[in-house]
């Protein structure tokens, strides 16, 4: 099956300074990746979608400065958080959608996450 | 606004019994649902998709309901094992592009 991988599987960084998450697909091509974050006992909360060769989408309430996101090829996009603070400390967990292979094109591949922790 | 509930307490159920896990939506006309499996510090893993003409989906212990005149989508795992133990998500959705989650369901099933 398809396989979507993160790294870091986890950070620990000073307030104050900026943090970059790759998700890359290594099975298949995604032209779209969705980036997600999910605090501890919380459902997965749906941050912005990564269009490759394009800008991304935020959702409402999402700083798009701070959370920088690039999809540079069509295996990878970056999520950076710029000036992370305390309360970005989180789960964050991309996603991607198999579009080539059709049968599969609902399924959403996750990736394993990556734990920040910002001190 | 668009709402997904699913059971808020844990279940626990005993190895070899049905586990059913509820998920009712508001405000919503999904095109299809899909339930994954989440494990503790791991990423979503999907489990099964059920689309609005259908009213049910197996797939080897796991079976699916999709009831759009209830609003609801009830997830069972027959002949439970320990290792079914994880949190439960389901995930209605209409565009086939980003997926809105619910809080999930947590499930132990023990020995």
């Amino acid at each position: 099956g398809a396989v979507v991988s993160q790294h870091p599987s986890w950070v620990i960084c000073k307030s104050g300074t900026s943090v970059k998450i790759e998700c890359r697909s290594l099975d298949f091509q995604a032209t779209t990746m969705f980036w997600y974050r999910q605090f501890p006992k919380q459902s997965l909360m749906l941050m912005a979608t990564s269009n490759e060769g394009s800008k991304a989408t935020y959702e409402q309430g999402v700083e798009k400065d701070k959370f920088l996101i690039n999809h540079a090829s069509l295996t990878l996009s970056t999520l950076t958080v710029t000036s992370a603070h305390p309360e970005d400390s989180s789960f964050y967990i991309c996603s991607a959608r198999d579009m080539v292979h059709l049968a599969s094109s609902y399924e959403q591949y996750f990736g394993p996450g990556t734990r920040l922790t910002v001190t | 606004s668009q709402k997904i509930e699913q059971n808020s307490e844990a279940l626990n159920i005993q190895e070899g019994k049905t586990a059913t896990l509820t998920c009712n939506y508001t405000n919503y006309s999904p095109a299809y649902l899909q339930w994954y499996r989440q494990d503790p510090g791991r990423g979503p893993v999907f489990l099964l998709l059920i689309r609005e003409n259908e009213k049910e989906k197996r797939k080897e212990r796991l079976k699916v309901t999709f009831d759009t005149t209830l609003k609801q989508s009830l997830f069972h795992i027959t002949a439970s094992q320990p290792a079914d133990s994880a949190t439960y998500l389901c995930a209605p959705s209409n565009s086939g592009y980003a997926l809105n989650f619910g809080k999930g369901t947590s499930l132990l099933v023990t020995p």
